[in-house]
């Protein structure tokens, strides 16, 4: 089975820090995506990437920045945490670059992050 | 732009009722639709998808999804539910865009009373 791991399962951090959410996918899987969870909003998608170093920015991608320098590994930076940005954060990895893909994809268990 | 409606925020259920959540996408072109589920405490899994062909899908525990492309639907279906499926359900949409990028719904949750 495909796993996805995200390093913390839950995180507090003060308005300002600087704040990584790293997740590492163990299947050579080509693209990696971030969604926010908020009750009521469903998942909404910050960053995704389909290969090393590339990066695209999704529905709501201000106040934060993505670093994919190995293809297992896709990080989810807040340069300057705000409490709005108080949410579970999941990772997500597929496979393949083509169109049709088969096999949706394997979430990670995610990280829930507070900022005061 | 893809979206996907869930209209169902909360649905409570007695144990072997029947369930049906409805989730309608907005998207002109070929889609690929999915169900996932989120059991409390625990990860998205994927429930069922479709790609193409026949239009009622089966998936996992006797769930199965009917795909009404005049309807821009994608109803999650289950004939007796359990207690175990207690649970948010999230509806989501690939369009052929270029890439791969699932727009998922606001999700519903479910709650069956034993």
């Amino acid at each position: 089975d495909v796993k996805v791991t995200q390093s913390s399962r839950y995180l507090v951090k003060r308005t300002g820090e600087k704040v990584f959410l790293e997740c590492v996918q163990d299947m050579d899987h080509e693209n990696m995506f971030w969604y926010r969870q908020d009750p009521g909003l469903g998942l909404r998608l910050i960053y995704f990437s389909y290969d090393v170093k590339m990066k695209e920015k999704g529905d709501i991608p201000e106040g934060y920045s993505v670093s994919r320098e190995k293809k297992e590994r896709f990080s989810l930076i807040l340069e300057s945490a705000s409490t709005n940005q108080t949410s579970m954060y999941l990772c997500a990895s597929s496979l393949g670059t083509r169109m049709v893909f088969d096999y949706g994809y394997t979430f990670g268990s995610g990280t829930r992050l507070t900022v005061v | 732009a893809q979206s996907v409606s869930q209209h169902n925020h909360h649905v409570i259920l007695s144990e072997a009722a029947s369930l049906e959540l409805g989730c309608n996408y907005s998207y002109g072109g070929t889609v690929n639709l999915f169900w996932y589920v989120q059991y409390p405490g625990q990860h998205l899994q994927l429930l069922l998808k479709y790609f193409s062909g026949d239009p009622l899908v089966k998936g996992i525990k006797g769930f199965e999804a009917e795909f009404i492309k005049s309807k821009f639907s994608f109803n999650l279906r289950k004939p007796s539910v359990q207690w175990s499926d207690t649970a948010e359900y999230f509806c989501a949409v690939n369009g052929y865009t270029g890439f791969q990028k699932l727009v998922f719904g606001t999700g519903t949750r479910l709650l069956v009373s034993p």
